[in-house]
């Protein structure tokens, strides 16, 4: 059974105070990893999809890296508006099919 | 359509009542998923469909829930009889090959 574990739970940072979200996950033949942002009351936003260990994409502010066992979101100067809960999912290859595994998330608060 | 659309947005409903909630994907997209986040909580798998075929609804959690999808169009979950503890946020997402788009989902709450 795919399992995906986010840590920490909430994170509370100032405006301009670089941080990581960290992703542990355990898959049978890793399809994909996925971080979505969601903001309250809507539907989870895409941000990423990673492949395979080793692979890195950036977007504004946000970074995704990824290894065999686990992910990293980085926040570099984060703002305000970066705000939200980070999810991050996998897609395996194995008994799970095409469904997307989540974790809990990680709610992230900026204080300006 | 432009995104992955569902309605209502917000149904309360009285315990034991029956509720419909319905999601059109993107046009062209294939597979349709449908997942519960309760208050708090992540995301919850309920159903997948590749067109109007169901292979995986190991989700589901107990049989007063069912989904159906016309072709690969339009699907609606249906919830009977519902109980206090359906109250979640229902999401719908479409997908063409890796990854999904979700909708901004129907918050059911059972009074």
């Amino acid at each position: 059974e795919d399992q995906v574990t986010q840590s920490p739970e909430a994170l509370r940072l100032q405006e301009g105070e670089s941080s990581s979200l960290n992703c542990s996950y355990t898959v049978s033949g890793l399809r994909g990893l996925f971080w979505y942002r969601q903001d309250p009351g809507k539907g989870p936003e895409f941000l990423f999809t990673l492949y395979s260990a080793g692979e890195e994409k950036e977007k504004e502010r946000l970074k995704a890296t990824l290894t065999k066992k686990e992910s990293f979101l980085h926040i570099t100067a984060p703002k305000p508006e970066d705000s939200a809960t980070y999810l991050c999912a996998v897609q395996g290859g194995g008994y799970s099919g095409s469904r997307l595994t989540f974790g809990e998330g990680t709610q992230l608060t900026v204080n300006p | 359509g432009a995104g992955v659309s569902q309605s209502p947005s917000n149904k309360v409903t009285e315990k034991g009542k029956d509720v419909e909630l319905r999601c059109d994907p993107i046009s062209g997209h294939t597979a349709l998923y449908w997942y519960r986040q309760r208050l708090g909580q992540g995301l919850e798998f309920l159903i997948y469909f590749q067109g109007n075929s169901a292979p995986d609804k190991s989700g589901l959690p107990s049989d007063r829930f069912s989904a159906e999808r016309t072709g690969e169009s339009v699907s609606t979950l249906t919830i009977q009889r519902t109980q206090q503890e359906d109250s979640a946020v229902y999401l719908c997402a479409s997908s063409l090959f890796v990854g999904y788009t979700f909708g901004s989902g129907t918050r059911l709450t059972v009074v």
